[in-house]
Order: C-alpha cells, then structure tokens, then sequence
C-alpha cells in the first residue's frame, strides 16, 4: 500500500520563475494539504483540499495556488519565486472524516537562486 | 505562525536513557499530534491524543495532555541511536471547512551510542 508521493524530490529555480510541485495521496485517503518547511523550523500550513476544492488556507499570499484532481491527487503551483520560497515542500494525506494522524511524503526540497 | 513552542530545543542523552520533550500551545485543540523527522525529509506519525484524553502510551511513547495548561509532554522510555532525529508536535483544530495542524518549532535529539 503506497504511501504519499511527491515530485519531484529537489528542484533549483530561479527568481521569478514558476514552479509546480505534485503529491499522490496515500490510497483510501480523500484530502490533501500543503506545509512549507524552513530550515530549521517547524512546518507551517498552506492550504488543504477536499473534493477540488480550497477549504483552509494559512497565512501565505496569493503567489501560492493548489489544485485537486479528481483521483484525489494535488498539485502546488507558486509564481513569481522569491529566495525566501526556499524550503522543504511537504504533502500530507488523510480522510475527512476520521480523527487519524496525518500521512506525509518525504517532500520536494526547493531552491530558488 | 507556529502554534507554540517546544522545550527543550535540543537535547544529547546517553542511550537507554529516557528522553522527555515539552510542547506548549495558545488555541484551544480538538486533538494533538506527534512527528518525527529524520535529515529533514518527510514527517512520521507517533501518537496522536485527543483533547479529552489526559495520557496515552504506544510502544516505549508516553503522551501526556494537559488542556487547562495548554501543554502536552513526550516521552521515549530507554532511547536508542535510531531514535536520533527532530520530534515536533502539532495541535490539531477541526472546522466544518476542514482541519489543520500547527506545529510547533522542533526539539532535536540526539542518543549517543
């Protein structure tokens, strides 16, 4: 039974540029949520998706954009890279409607130069 | 934002020592959670307590919840060099929009061999 899959796994890019960053959930699991983790610190919530659609979302502007697709899986899309978006990008899986802890991939580390 | 702040930030002990890590929190909580991240790669479900739960074990995990001090402990009986990594916990809140989790900053162990 997969657990959660993101790619890619390292990604540089440079300022301004685009990026989109991908998560398969884990099988059986319906929501997907996005967490940015600076070094050292501890993951902070980006938003979550639930049947396609944006239902929480941290503190993080507009630059940041998701999607969910119908087999439950999600995409990150962050325009207009600044340095400060270096970080470790992880996904995380779970369903709705249990009290479970979450499922996490090993995450797609970006740096932008 | 973080949710709080985990003590202590790092901590060496011996192997076959008990390690106890604190995690304070502002928000009220519908349940917390405890990871483990190893390098800085993907994050990995310990035990989650729910609000209503004052202690909970697992294996050699000891979770201990106190909501009227908005503080939660965990505890790793006879460590061993494996168990060397970052621990954070994360509060967790349920919405009718979804759910999230706020972690905390990390305590980093380390169990010498």
């Amino acid at each position: 039974d997969a657990g959660v899959t993101q790619s890619p796994t390292h990604l540089i890019k440079t300022r301004g540029q685009q990026v989109t960053l991908r998560c398969s959930p884990k099988s059986g699991h319906d929501t997907v949520s996005w967490y940015q983790q600076a070094l050292g610190q501890g993951p902070q919530f980006i938003f979550q998706y639930y049947e396609e659609e944006e239902r929480q979302r941290g503190n993080f502007p507009d630059r940041f954009s998701g999607h969910q697709f119908p087999n439950y899986s999600s995409e990150l899309n962050v325009n207009a890279l600044l340095l400060g978006d270096s970080a470790l990008y992880l996904c995380a899986s779970s369903l709705r409607r249990t009290t479970y802890g979450y499922t996490f991939g090993s995450g797609t580390r970006l740096t932008v130069v | 934002s973080q949710q709080g702040e985990e003590d202590p930030q790092a901590l060496s002990i011996q192997e076959g020592e008990n390690a106890t890590m604190n995690c304070s929190y502002k928000t009220s909580i519908n349940n917390l959670q405890w990871y483990r991240q190893n390098s800085g790669r993907g994050l990995v479900h310990l035990i989650l307590i729910r609000s209503n739960e004052r202690e909970k074990h697992s294996g050699r995990l000891r979770v201990t919840l106190d909501t009227s001090k908005k503080s939660s402990s965990l505890l790793i009986t006879a460590s061993r060099a494996a168990d060397t990594a970052s621990y954070f916990c994360a509060t967790g809140v349920k919405k009718s929009s979804g759910d999230k989790l706020t972690f905390g900053t990390g305590t980093r162990l380390a169990v010498r061999p």
